[in-house]
């Protein structure tokens, strides 16, 4: 799986967007990009996932970059509640390809 | 839907003793993973089955570790003679594969202190 760049910390205003930023150049065709999160003490939490177009849902947008090289998740309402470590992934779906690598994160922190 | 639980949630333990964490995925799900989180690193994965069958293991699983699915239902990570090195968040995921990009769902961890 491709490896992904983030930055390590953020902060955001409450009720501000809250963009956080990917690169994963090395990115190939058929492979997704994920986002996660993880709130202190609790395990990661699924936010959206991606392969070439722009994907939003009830909590996230996410837009890829035309060449597929980097990605940014946006929380438009940011919320004390959203402050966490979001990972971003990369990874083929398919059998045999099970495992989530994740990285180290960005840190958001939303500020009052 | 109870989401995915896990049973302790917290186990201090001395070094060289056996310890079992228990996972119950969501009922319908068919694929059980298991990760290990130290602090300030993301999680890593370890393992996973699909129903009772263990299909990857990563090499971080030494041969102190050894999980198990009987009838691919509850799963348990058993860790014998445990090292100060071991103390981590364990995490148990499960997911169901007929949902084309096979989302993850965790569970709150246990987490582990070897003294």
């Amino acid at each position: 799986d491709a490896k992904t760049t983030q930055p390590p910390s953020m902060d955001c205003a409450e009720g501000r967007a809250a963009n956080l930023p990917c690169n994963h150049s090395t990115i190939s065709g058929n492979e997704y990009v994920y986002w996660y999160r993880q709130i202190h003490s609790q395990g990661p939490q699924y936010i959206i996932h991606g392969l070439k177009n722009n994907e939003t849902n009830e909590m996230a947008s996410l837009i890829i970059t035309e060449d597929r090289k980097s990605s940014t998740l946006i929380l438009p309402h940011a919320t004390l509640r959203d402050t966490a470590v979001y990972y971003c992934i990369v990874r083929v779906v398919n059998f045999g390809n099970e495992k989530l690598t994740f990285g180290t994160g960005t840190r958001l922190t939303i500020i009052p | 839907d109870t989401g995915v639980s896990q049973d302790p949630r917290h186990k201090i333990t001395k070094r060289g003793q056996n310890v079992t964490f228990r996972c119950d995925p969501i009922s319908e799900h068919n694929r059980l993973y298991w990760y290990r989180q130290t602090l300030g690193q993301g999680p890593e994965f370890l393992t996973y089955f699909q129903n009772e069958a263990q299909l990857e293991k990563s090499r971080l699983l030494s041969d102190r570790f050894s999980a198990e699915r009987p009838k691919g239902s509850f799963s348990t990570l058993e860790i014998q003679r445990t090292e100060q090195g071991d103390s981590a968040m364990y995490l148990c995921a499960s997911s169901f594969t007929r949902r084309s990009y096979n989302e993850q769902f965790f569970g709150p961890g246990t987490r582990l202190t070897v003294l």
